[in-house]
């Protein structure tokens, strides 16, 4: 079955390390998103990427970075640069880029840092 | 800038009754799509349903439909016939329909559904 993987669910990393947080998927999609989830706040764009060896900042990218080496993955690192990591993150894929459909999101990470 | 108010941060509905959960969004755009997503205790996000701006008809997904009124900017999903399966956090979320990336979210409606 096709879909969106993220690993792991659940990661706990002590302040001032950095830590990297999977998203892969095997739809074939050209555009992938990571989206961060606080309590209150709904979904908040970190960085998107629409094609391979390219990605954006989105609304909230400070303390965040990111890669598209290859179509299907799209890795998140949380630098310790980031003030307060501790949250829901959520990776997302639309089929094409520029082309409006719904997200598919993968199944989340939670990240604690203590 | 594009906005999405869910007004809501909590519903409680009775099972086998009907709710409705409110969103209002600001655009200066003309096409545009909205959509209604569903967050249960897994947090796996699911599309519930998806409006294009442009059909002036309602979309319906089986219990799900929605009211859009493009004028007062409003998109509210209703949820007939309530079951326990549907307490979940449902979130409203917008994208212009010019070829960005940038899909807006509201803040999200937690919805109870009571035995």
């Amino acid at each position: 079955d096709g879909g969106i993987t993220q690993s792991p669910k659940y990661l706990f990393r002590k302040e001032g390390q950095n830590v990297t947080l999977s998203c892969e998927q095997n739809l074939n999609h050209d555009a992938m998103y990571w989206y961060r989830q606080d309590p209150g706040q709904g979904l908040r764009l970190i960085y998107y990427s629409q094609i391979v060896n390219d990605f954006q900042k989105g609304d909230i990218a400070e303390g965040y970075s990111v890669s598209r080496e290859k179509k299907e993955s799209f890795p998140l690192t949380v630098t310790s640069a980031q003030k307060n990591p501790t949250a829901f993150y959520l990776c997302a894929s639309t089929p094409k880029a520029g082309l409006v459909s719904e997200q598919y999101f993968g199944p989340g990470t939670r990240l604690t840092v203590t | 800038a594009q906005t999405v108010t869910q007004s809501q941060p909590e519903m409680s509905v009775q099972e086998a009754e009907t709710v409705t959960l409110s969103c209002t969004y600001d655009t200066s755009e003309s096409d545009y799509y909205l959509f209604w997503y569903k967050q249960p205790p897994s947090r796996q996000m699911i599309l519930v349903i998806r409006q294009e701006a442009y059909k002036q008809q309602n979309a319906t997904e089986n219990r799900f439909s929605v009211n859009f009124q493009k004028a007062a900017k409003s998109f509210s999903l209703k949820i007939s016939d309530s079951q326990l399966g549907d307490a979940a956090m449902y979130f409203c979320a917008y994208i212009t329909g010019l070829g960005t990336y940038k899909y807006i979210f509201g803040t999200g409606t937690r919805l109870k559904v009571l035995a």
